[in-house]
């Protein structure tokens, strides 16, 4: 079984500036991917970043980047150039590709962006 | 491409009650799953598919059942509804071992047993 943990319950930023989100995660399965999900209070999961776990080289996406250090299994999320819209929990999941594609969660992170 | 659709939206049910949560994708998607979201928490797997006639237990699957019996259609039963099975249940669904990893979500169903 694998775990996930986000650190940080809370966490605030101001319009433009930059937010970097932890998570750590426990595993012995070597074939696994990584993502962060947002949830904004319309409740919809929408995927913010993929991170395969054979590649070495970090997943950006447009604001969003993603700091993957395997050996240490923390995998946090680098919000720049903070925007109103972008006030929602945030959390970090795990996939098992040898297991259903299924998704294990951590417990999330509210961030407030402040105008 | 209407996605994953989930009904109803929103369901009140008495203890002791029995009903059944509806899921169903059009991308011809091989893996479906279903988790439950309690207040403040992460989502938690219930039961998961593989594929048609091929089901299995998540990290929470007691008094929740499930069947497949076609590609599109996973619906998730409860048998004997309980006060701490209030929560919000999202159904998702992903391609096989091939093809793009990424879950896709639906809206969510929020429950609440009296």
């Amino acid at each position: 079984a694998q775990t996930v943990t986000q650190s940080q319950p809370e966490m605030s930023v101001q319009e433009a500036e930059t937010v970097t989100l932890s998570c750590t995660y426990d595993t012995s399965e070597n074939n696994y991917y990584l993502f962060w999900y947002k949830q904004p209070p319309s409740r919809q999961m929408i995927l913010v970043i993929r991170q395969e776990a054979y590649k070495q080289q970090n997943a950006t996406e447009n604001r969003f980047s993603v700091n993957f250090q395997k050996a240490a299994k923390s995998f946090s999320l680098k919000i720049s150039d903070s925007q109103l819209g972008d006030t929602a929990m945030y959390f970090c999941a795990f996939m098992n590709r040898n297991a259903g594609n299924m998704l294990t969660f951590g417990g999330g992170t509210r961030l407030m962006v402040k105008p | 491409n209407a996605g994953v659709t989930q009904t109803p939206k929103f369901q009140v049910l008495k203890t002791g009650q029995s009903m059944t949560l509806q899921c169903a994708q059009d991308m011809n998607h091989e893996y479906m799953s279903w988790y439950r979201q309690d207040p403040g928490m992460g989502l938690r797997l219930i039961h998961y598919s593989v594929g048609a006639g091929i089901t299995d237990q998540g990290e929470v699957p007691n008094g929740y059942n499930v069947s497949r019996s076609t590609t599109e259609d996973f619906p998730l039963r409860l048998l004997s509804a309980a006060p701490s099975q209030t929560s919000v249940y999202f159904c998702a669904s992903s391609y096989g071992t091939s093809g793009v990893n990424e879950q896709f979500f639906g809206p969510g169903t929020r429950l609440t047993v009296l």
